[in-house]
Order: C-alpha cells, then sequence, then structure tokens
C-alpha cells in the first residue's frame, strides 16, 4: 500500500495566478498520476508523471497549462497555470506502487476555487 | 480503446437488503477491473480488483463482484447493506497493454436508507 499526503488541502485563488499543488508519497512508487475531479463526479486523468522526464498528458491538457514535475520516486507537484473560475475542482495525485496489474491509491485532493 | 459504463446514477436501497451496483467494460484485449469507493469528504480508496482466476472476488468491508466475461459486466455486491455503505462509488478497467492507465466510471451514489 501507500499513504499520499498532498498540499495545499484546498486553496481559493484569483484568476490569472497560479498554484503548484504538492503530492508526497510514503514509499517509493513506479506510477504517479494527476486526476481532476468535480465534486460527486468522475475523475478525469490530467497526466502521467514521468520520474526523469517529462510527463504524459491526456488529450485536451498541455504542459504549459500543467506542468508537471517528479523528481525521484516518492514526490510530484502539478502547477495550475493562469487560472479561471473553470479550473476549479478538486486535484487529486494518485499512484500505483508497482506497474501492473495493480490497485491505485489516492491521495486526499485538493479543493481549489478559481474567483 | 477502453472504456467502463455504470448506467445507474443512483442506487437506493434498504438496510439490511442485498445491494447491487453495475458496472460493464469494453476493452480490446484481456481486462483488470477494479472497484473503488468515495466516502463524502474522503479520498477513494480501494474495494476489490479481478485480474485472473476465479470470477467472483471479495474484497474489503464484505463487497465482492462477479466478472463476467460474456456480459462484459463486473458488478459490484454486498448480501446485506448497511448504512455506512453509503459512498459514491466508482469501476474503472484497465487493458492489460495500456500501460498501467485505467479508464474510470461516471460513479454510482449507494444510499442506504434504515
Amino acid at each position: 500500500s501507500a499513504v499520499i499526503s498532498q498540499k495545499p488541502s484546498r486553496d481559493i485563488c484569483q484568476r490569472g495566478t497560479s498554484l503548484t499543488i504538492q503530492c508526497q508519497v510514503d514509499s517509493q512508487v513506479t506510477m504517479m498520476f494527476w486526476y481532476r475531479q468535480q465534486p460527486g463526479q468522475s475523475l478525469t486523468l490530467i497526466a502521467t508523471a514521468n520520474q526523469g522526464s517529462e510527463a504524459t498528458y491526456e488529450s485536451g491538457f498541455v504542459i504549459d497549462k500543467f506542468p508537471i514535475s517528479r523528481p525521484n520516486l516518492t514526490f510530484s507537484t502539478l502547477t495550475v497555470s493562469n487560472m479561471s473560475p473553470e479550473d476549479s475542482s478538486i486535484y487529486l495525485c494518485s499512484v500505483e506502487v508497482v506497474a501492473g496489474a495493480n490497485e491505485q491509491f489516492f491521495g486526499p485532493g485538493t479543493r481549489l476555487t478559481v474567483l | 480503446a477502453q472504456s467502463v459504463a455504470q448506467p445507474e446514477d443512483q442506487v437506493n436501497v434498504a438496510e439490511g437488503n442485498p445491494l447491487t451496483v453495475k458496472c460493464t467494460y469494453s476493452v480490446s484485449g484481456n481486462p483488470y477491473l477494479f472497484w473503488y469507493v468515495q466516502y463524502p469528504n474522503r479520498g477513494l480508496q480501494f474495494l476489490l480488483k479481478y485480474i485472473t482466476g476465479d470470477n467472483l472476488v471479495k474484497g474489503s468491508y464484505g463487497f465482492e463482484a462477479e466478472f463476467n466475461k460474456s456480459q462484459t459486466s463486473f458488478h459490484l455486491k454486498k448480501p446485506s447493506a448497511l448504512v455506512s455503505d453509503s459512498a459514491l462509488y466508482f469501476c474503472a478497467v484497465r487493458d492489460i497493454t495500456n500501460a498501467g492507465k485505467s479508464t474510470f466510471g461516471d460513479g454510482t451514489t449507494l444510499t442506504v436508507k434504515p
């Protein structure tokens, strides 16, 4: 298993600013993912964070808007850049300890409100 | 491409009755299937998974799910529902060739009434 912490847990930001969300895992993991979730709705995968290389983005998400870092096997950051109210959502970090037929573990989420 | 459908947005059951939350999937190869639960104001938790072997898998909190290849389904079940089971449930599927990325369903809100 893996225990994941995210910072901040919530934030209220002004339009046009940027916010960086941190994800820390208590053990080394192979796969790290970033999702977006509207409250009570499904998860949308933003990107897979790759250690030592550029993240792999899903359709509709670009690096300029959501730059991601993953400097090691336990830590990643997601930045939401030039925010607009449409970016208001819950952002979730998720990991798969070993790539394969394994379940994912999720962080508690960061609730972002953009005014 | 892979996809998963949860045809019911909401399921309501009385405490003590059996519950079923439905999930159907589509993958090009063999599937890995997962159920997750999200309690109010909490993160997603893993419930159970099907990888291979016995079609009936048992998971946390007394839940089980049955893999049905001919019907491409993986319904979540529990013989006797508890009020504390009320939560949002997500089915997820992964094609074994799809580099570890799971596709999640839209979620089903389960409400168990006393």
